[in-house]
C-alpha cells in the first residue's frame, strides 16, 4: 500500500497564478483533510471531507477550492494565488472522522512570488 | 469551537533525561486526545491518543495524562533519546452528533541534546 501520496511535492507560482493539489490514498479511508502548516502556527484544517462528493470548510477555507468526485482522491484548487498561501500543505484521511488516527502524505511545498 | 493551547513552544533536554509537554483545551466536550511527532522534513505520525475515560496510557517511554476537570492533558518522554528530537502536535475534538474536525495546538520542537 502506499498510504497517502501527494502531487506535485514542490511548486513555486506567480501571484495569480492557479493550481491544483492532488492528494491519494489507497486505504478505502472515508474521510480525507487538507491542512497547511506555517511556522508557529502548527497544522491548520483547510478544507475537508466526510465522503465522496462531500466537502466541508475547516479553519481557514478562504482562497481555496476542494474537490472529492472519487473516494480516494481529494483535490485542493488555488484559483489566484497569493503570496500568504505561501506554506506546506499536507493531505491527510481516516477511516472514522476525528476520533481515531489520521494518515498523513508527505506534504506539498508551495511557494508564491 | 475549540481551543487548543501548547506550551512550551521549544524545549531542550539532555539525553536520558525526561521531557513533558502540556496543552490545554477549552471544550469540556472533547473527548480525544491524539499526539503527533513530526521529525524534520517528515509528515506528522500518531505516536498515542488518550480518550476522555482514561486518566493515563503509556507505550514504552512515552505517557500521556489527562486531567478532564482542569482540561488539560499532557505528553510525558522518558529517558530521551537523539531520535525524540522532532516537533510534536497535541490535539482535541469532541465527536458525536455534529462533530468537530481535530484542532492542534501549535507545536513543541523538542531537541535531545546528546
Amino acid at each position: 500500500n502506499a498510504g497517502v501520496t501527494q502531487t506535485p511535492k514542490f511548486r513555486v507560482l506567480k501571484t495569480g497564478q492557479s493550481m491544483t493539489l492532488l492528494c491519494a490514498q489507497d486505504m478505502n479511508h472515508e474521510y480525507m483533510y487538507w491542512y497547511r502548516q506555517d511556522p508557529g502556527m502548527g497544522l491548520r484544517l483547510i478544507h475537508y471531507s466526510v465522503g465522496e462528493g462531500t466537502t466541508a470548510k475547516g479553519e481557514v477555507p478562504d482562497g481555496y477550492n476542494v474537490s472529492r468526485l472519487k473516494k480516494q482522491n481529494f483535490l485542493l484548487g488555488l484559483e489566484s494565488a497569493a503570496p500568504s498561501q505561501t506554506s506546506v500543505y499536507f493531505c491527510a484521511s481516516s477511516p472514522i472522522f476525528s476520533t481515531d488516527t489520521q494518515y498523513f502524505g508527505p506534504g506539498t511545498r508551495l511557494t508564491v512570488l | 469551537g475549540e481551543n487548543v493551547e501548547q506550551h512550551p513552544s521549544t524545549l531542550s533536554v539532555q539525553e536520558g533525561d525526561s521531557a513533558v509537554i502540556k496543552c490545554t483545551y477549552s471544550d469540556s466536550a472533547s473527548n480525544y486526545f491524539p499526539w503527533y511527532k513530526q521529525e524534520l522534513g517528515k509528515r506528522p505520525q500518531l505516536i498515542i491518543d488518550i480518550r476522555s475515560n482514561v486518566g493515563e496510557k503509556k507505550d514504552q517511554r512515552i505517557a500521556v495524562t489527562l486531567n478532564k476537570t482542569a482540561k488539560h492533558f499532557s505528553l510525558h518522554i522518558t529517558e530521551t533519546q537523539p531520535e525524540d528530537s522532532a516537533v510534536y502536535f497535541c490535539a482535541a475534538t469532541s465527536p458525536g452528533v455534529g462533530n468537530t474536525p481535530l484542532v492542534f495546538g501549535k507545536g513543541t520542537r523538542l531537541s535531545v541534546i546528546a
